[in-house]
């Protein structure tokens, strides 16, 4: 099973550019997640869906936009990117979440650079 | 507000000591908790996971946490700690009527020989 899989594992953006960061799974989980990481502030969840067609804010959505017309893709878009969008972005799905939550399983992660 | 809080940014043990990685949450409705950990340049791997039941979960590599509902807390644990623990440890909650998973700011373990 290849699991979650992000790409890139790397990209360099100036500001101002935009990108797509891409993920997929094959475990026909409900639940996919879209996360930040930065230095001594653990993840921060940028947007959630629930299935096909649903998605939803986190905590830190400004800058973002998703979409989610399969179960398997789950693709985060930044349309101008900026120095604050500097981090590593991590990828996450689950087969359910809120009530009866089973584990995340969580891709290797997209390391941005904004310049 | 609706908060995980790990209160150990850094922790540093002896290879061999016993290790407690400390994790407190604010949420008003019934929490499932997770530990995950995360070594250098990988994603998260999920350590153990508290839905109900016995509040003492056991989980892979040794691992044990306790679920405390009268102290908010979900304190990881390992008798014994080995070289290969060292990584980056993150507590999780979510919320029966909510939806996204939450994470703590983390705490990376050092080990020392």
């Amino acid at each position: 099973n290849a699991g979650v899989t992000q790409t890139p594992k790397f990209r360099i953006l100036k500001i101002g550019q935009s990108m797509t960061l891409q993920c997929t799974q094959d475990m026909n989980h409900n639940y996919m997640y879209w996360y930040r990481q930065d230095p001594g502030m653990g993840l921060k969840l940028i947007y959630y869906s629930v299935g096909a067609g649903i998605t939803d804010k986190g905590e830190v959505p400004n800058g973002y936009n998703v979409s989610r017309s399969t179960t398997e893709d789950f693709p985060l878009r930044l349309e101008l990117a900026a120095p604050s969008q500097t981090s590593v972005y991590f990828c996450a799905s689950s087969y359910l979440g809120g009530a009866g939550s089973t584990e995340a399983f969580f891709g290797q992660g997209t390391r941005l650079t904004v310049v | 507000a609706q908060s995980v809080t790990q209160p150990d940014i850094h922790i540093t043990v002896s290879e061999g000591a016993s290790l407690e990685l400390r994790c407190n949450y604010s949420y008003g409705a019934t929490p499932y908790l997770f530990w995950y950990v995360q070594s250098p340049g990988q994603g998260l791997q999920l350590l153990l996971k508290y839905f109900s039941g016995d509040t003492l979960v056991q989980g892979i590599k040794g691992f044990e946490a306790e679920f405390k509902r009268s102290q908010s807390s979900f304190n990881l644990r390992k008798p014994s700690v080995h070289w290969s623990d060292a990584a980056e440890y993150f507590c999780a909650v979510v919320t029966y009527n909510n939806n996204d998973m939450r994470f703590g700011a983390g705490t990376r373990l050092t080990v020392k020989p």
